[in-house]
């Protein structure tokens, strides 16, 4: 059973830029979560996926957007990049909407440097 | 609003001390807590899930508490390992109104094992 996979692995952007991270959640989960952790600090929600609609957000801006497939999977798109922006961004997967007794199921992460 | 703070930030011991680590919130309208080891730059693992009408939860040489009325969580270490360094974060699963459903994150213990 494949857990939560990520792709990539590793970006280097340039500011202003725009880039898309992949995450395929968990085998059985209809919920993704993103998550951004700068380094030395824990992570910091920045919104979740359920039923290909956006259901919560953390505050982040416009920049940041999401999309959810048919298939579970998501994307994080983020616009206009700033160096600020260098962070692991992590996928968490879950089933139904998170709330419930259900754990989160983080994935490797993708490792965005800005430059 | 909940805050989670995790003491101490950094612990260095050697291999075979059993050891705690502590996390504490300030609201307890929780629904769940779960404590994470991440490795550095890498993903998260889940290591324990604890529901707010739970007390303990155990798995192998861990074993982690919540006593929900005083806002405090520790995790157990019996017989630490080299290979146990790692980060320990401790999330928490909020019920209240702005954070409902949101994981509230410390910013995690960091431990050194030493041989």
């Amino acid at each position: 059973d494949a857990g939560v996979t990520q792709s990539p692995t590793h970006l280097i952007k340039t500011r202003g830029q725009q880039v898309t991270l992949r995450c395929s959640p968990k085998s059985g989960h209809d919920t993704v979560s993103w998550y951004q952790q700068a380094l030395g600090q824990g992570p910091q929600f920045i919104f979740q996926y359920y039923e290909e609609e956006e259901r919560q957000r953390g505050n982040f801006p416009d920049r940041f957007s999401g999309h959810q497939f048919p298939n579970y999977s998501s994307e994080l798109n983020v616009n206009a990049l700033l160096l600020g922006d260098s962070a692991l961004y992590l996928c968490a997967s879950s089933v139904g909407l998170a709330g419930g007794p259900n754990e989160q199921y983080f994935g490797p992460g993708t490792r965005l440097t800005v430059t | 609003k909940q805050e989670v703070t995790q003491i101490p930030a950094a612990l260095s011991v050697p291999e075979g001390e059993n050891l705690v680590l502590n996390c504490s919130f300030t609201d307890s309208a929780i629904y769940n807590l779960q404590w994470f080891r991440q490795d550095p730059g890498k993903g998260l693992t889940s290591l324990l899930l604890i529901q707010s009408s739970q007390r303990e939860q155990t798995s192998g040489r861990l074993n982690a508490s919540l006593d929900k009325s005083s806002g405090r969580s520790t995790l157990y270490i019996a017989a630490s390992q080299p290979g146990d360094s790692a980060t320990y974060l401790c999330a928490v699963r909020c019920l209240g109104a702005g954070n409902n459903r949101k994981l509230i994150w410390g910013l995690g213990t960091s431990l050194a094992v030493n041989p």
